[in-house]
């Protein structure tokens, strides 16, 4: 089981430019997440998506959308970068663990973005 | 604004000894929460789950929750120079959605001198 995978590891956009980011889990979870991690502010919450063919925004979802193409991938898109975006972005999925409907969240190696 | 509130530190301590990080939450209602290790560099790793008052160990790791004080700690014992990380605190939340997801801490950085 390769986990959770993200593609790329590293991107460099000039601000305006658009890009995906690429995430992928094995495990069979069905819940799927999107972070962002920024110096002192921790893991900020963009988007989720509970189960296929669902998302919801999260804490900080203005200047991006994302798309649960199957139950496997879940992608991040900015459409017009801005320098406020770069950051570490990180890919999570959870179980739900029966009874206690709680999820342990799982994290992908991360993509390091950089807008110019 | 539902919060995870952490000591940034460091926090340094020497080889051998325990090693004490707190957290504190904001929402009464939470049932479940987490400690993730991350090293420089790399991505969150769960180390540590509590869903009940009182301790939970594993291994080196103790779990502590205490609900009517709304707080969580983590316990290292005989702490190792490869504990040297930065621990964040997650708690189970109900977005306004109705589903639930976690809030991070911003972490704390641990350093244990050799």
């Amino acid at each position: 089981n390769a986990g959770v995978t993200q593609t790329p590891k590293f991107q460099v956009l000039k601000t305006g430019q658009s890009m995906t980011l690429q995430c992928a889990q094995d495990m069979n979870h069905n819940s799927m997440y999107w972070y962002r991690q920024d110096p002192g502010m921790g893991l900020r919450l963009i988007y989720y998506s509970a189960s296929e063919g669902t998302t919801d925004k999260g804490e900080v979802p203005n200047g991006y959308n994302v798309s649960r193409l199957n139950k496997r991938e879940f992608s991040l898109r900015l459409e017009s970068a801005a320098p406020s975006q770069t950051s570490v972005y990180f890919c999570a999925s959870s179980v739900e663990l029966g009874h206690r409907t709680t999820y342990e969240q799982y994290f992908g190696p991360g993509t390091r973005l950089t807008v110019t | 604004q539902k919060e995870v509130e952490q000591n940034s530190g460091p926090l340094s301590v020497p080889e051998g000894a325990i090693a004490s990080l707190n957290c504190t939450y904001s929402d009464r209602v939470s049932q479940s929460f987490f400690w993730y290790r991350q090293y420089s560099g790399k991505s969150p790793e769960l180390i540590m789950s509590i869903y009940s008052n009182g301790d939970k160990e594993d291994g080196r790791f103790t779990a502590q929750l205490n609900k009517a004080s709304q707080y969580v700690s983590l316990l290292i014992r005989d702490s190792q120079p490869s504990d040297s990380a930065t621990y964040l605190c997650a708690v189970q939340t109900n977005m306004d959605t109705g589903r639930r997801a976690l809030t991070f801490g911003s972490g704390t950085r641990l350093q244990v001198q050799p």
